[in-house]
């Protein structure tokens, strides 16, 4: 079992450029979340998926979007991205409460 | 809107010291969570607590959840350096899975 998998795992964008985060997991997990992590401020939840074809704004939503195609994978989109999008994200799974990341992705936006 | 606040923002102890964070809340939750994210890591989850004045042990790491379920703590006794990281408080709003993270608390463990 690979558990969550995220792809890339660094990325180096210019202002305005576009890009898609892909998150995968092998658990049969219903359960799907991104998050971003600046210094000094904890996690923060993105979106939010509660199953497949399913998707919910979290606490930080603006400037994303995300799909649910499949149970395994949750995409997390930039369409516009922005300096202040300079940040390192995770995904996580999880079955009931019990969440499991992904190893991250650094994300520079110049 | 809902949040949780920790103290302390970090928290350097000689090997073999107590700790402890805390986790507090304004509003009751119906949970609590508790992650581990070592340098350059990514969070672990540890335990969930729901029950008010719940008690849980994992060898020398204690977990409670207050009385009026407005705060929690981790409580490590001894530490080691292997205990090094951040410990992050979270909770999910009541019957959703929107997760709300704390600041987290920084531990170092000097040898």
């Amino acid at each position: 079992n690979a558990g969550v998998t995220q792809t890339p795992k660094f990325r180096v964008l210019k202002t305005g450029q576009s890009m898609t985060l892909l998150c995968a997991q092998d658990m049969n997990h219903e359960y799907m979340y991104w998050y971003r992590q600046d210094p000094g401020m904890g996690l923060r939840l993105i979106h939010y998926s509660v199953g497949e074809g399913t998707t919910a704004k979290g606490e930080v939503p603006d400037g994303y979007n995300v799909s649910r195609l499949k149970k395994q994978n949750f995409l997390l989109g930039l369409e516009s991205a922005a300096p202040s999008q300079t940040s390192v994200y995770f995904c996580a799974s999880s079955y009931l409460y019990e969440q499991f990341f992904g190893p991250g992705t650094r994300l520079t936006v110049l | 809107g809902q949040q949780v606040m920790q103290i302390p923002q970090y928290q350097h102890v000689q090997e073999g010291e107590d700790f402890t964070t805390y986790c507090n809340s304004s509003t009751t939750l119906s949970n609590i969570q508790w992650y581990k994210q070592r340098p350059g890591g990514h969070p672990v989850f540890l335990i969930q607590l729901v029950k008010s004045g719940e008690v849980k042990k994992q060898k020398r790491l204690t977990f409670q959840f207050g009385e009026a379920k407005k705060n929690s703590s981790l409580h490590i006794t001894a530490t080691q350096t292997t205990d090094v990281g951040t410990y992050f408080c979270a909770f999910a709003f009541s019957g959703t899975y929107k997760y709300i993270f704390g600041t987290g608390t920084r531990l170092k463990v000097l040898a």
